[in-house]
């Protein structure tokens, strides 16, 4: 299966500033990934999907990019309720499978 | 409002069985591939078992194979996860989950836990 492998594991930033989340896979996925987010108690939710398409309602600060094995998550001013667990997903192969998270807190 | 309430978790024993549901509102469930997606305590989410939009496909992931069954009901908006041979490691939330490749709506999750 492909291992999804995210850095860094955890990232302190303060509010306003930029945020560069990183998924690197074991192998090739296309540009069929996806992003969520997670706050604790809370079921994940969908940010980006085909690398970087935003899902509905998520707002235009977060971006993502990349292909094949190499993707990054941007967010690009944070705000006070963007600090959480992100996680990368991939959807090229069965099974899909996840990366082990980032968790962004506040400095 | 799309919504997926699970129900149906609880306390087992190694070796028990559990059934788990899945009841969706706000969208239309037939038109939708459904995933079973778990997550352990400190561990990654995890893929367990997929079903087709009519259900005549399911899959499961290698570690649950020959021990969960899933199965949808169209009519009634319901998505189902029988759990059978059930050990520690499967102590986990289990959330119910449309999935289009990725996953668009998540449940809020149901708490498993396997211990004697």
């Amino acid at each position: 299966e492909i291992v999804l492998t995210q850095s860094p594991g955890t990232l302190s930033l303060s509010p306003g500033e930029r945020a560069t989340l990183s998924c690197r896979a074991s192998q090739s996925v296309s540009s069929n990934l996806a992003w969520y987010q997670q706050k604790p108690g809370q079921a994940p939710r969908l940010l980006i999907y085909a690398t970087s398409t935003r899902a509905a309602g998520i707002p235009d600060r977060f971006s993502g990019s990349g292909s094949g094995t190499d993707f990054t998550l941007t967010i690009s001013r944070l705000e006070p309720e963007d600090f959480a667990v992100y996680y990368c997903q991939q959807y090229g192969t069965s099974p899909y499978t996840f990366g082990q998270g980032t968790k962004l807190e506040i400095k | 409002e799309v919504q997926l309430v699970e129900s149906g978790g609880g306390l087992v024993q190694p070796g028990g069985s559990l059934r788990l549901s899945c009841s969706a509102s706000g969208f239309t469930f037939s038109n939708y591939a459904m995933n079973w997606v778990r997550q352990a305590p400190g561990k990654r989410l995890e893929y367990v078992s997929a079903v087709t939009t009519d259900g005549g496909r399911t899959y499961y992931a290698d570690l649950v194979k020959g021990r969960f069954t899933i199965s949808r009901d169209n009519s009634k908006n319901t998505l189902d996860l029988q759990m059978s041979g059930l050990t520690p490691e499967d102590t986990a939330i289990y959330y119910c989950v449309t999935a289009t490749g990725w996953y668009g709506y998540w449940g809020q999750g149901a708490l498993v836990t396997v211990s004697s």
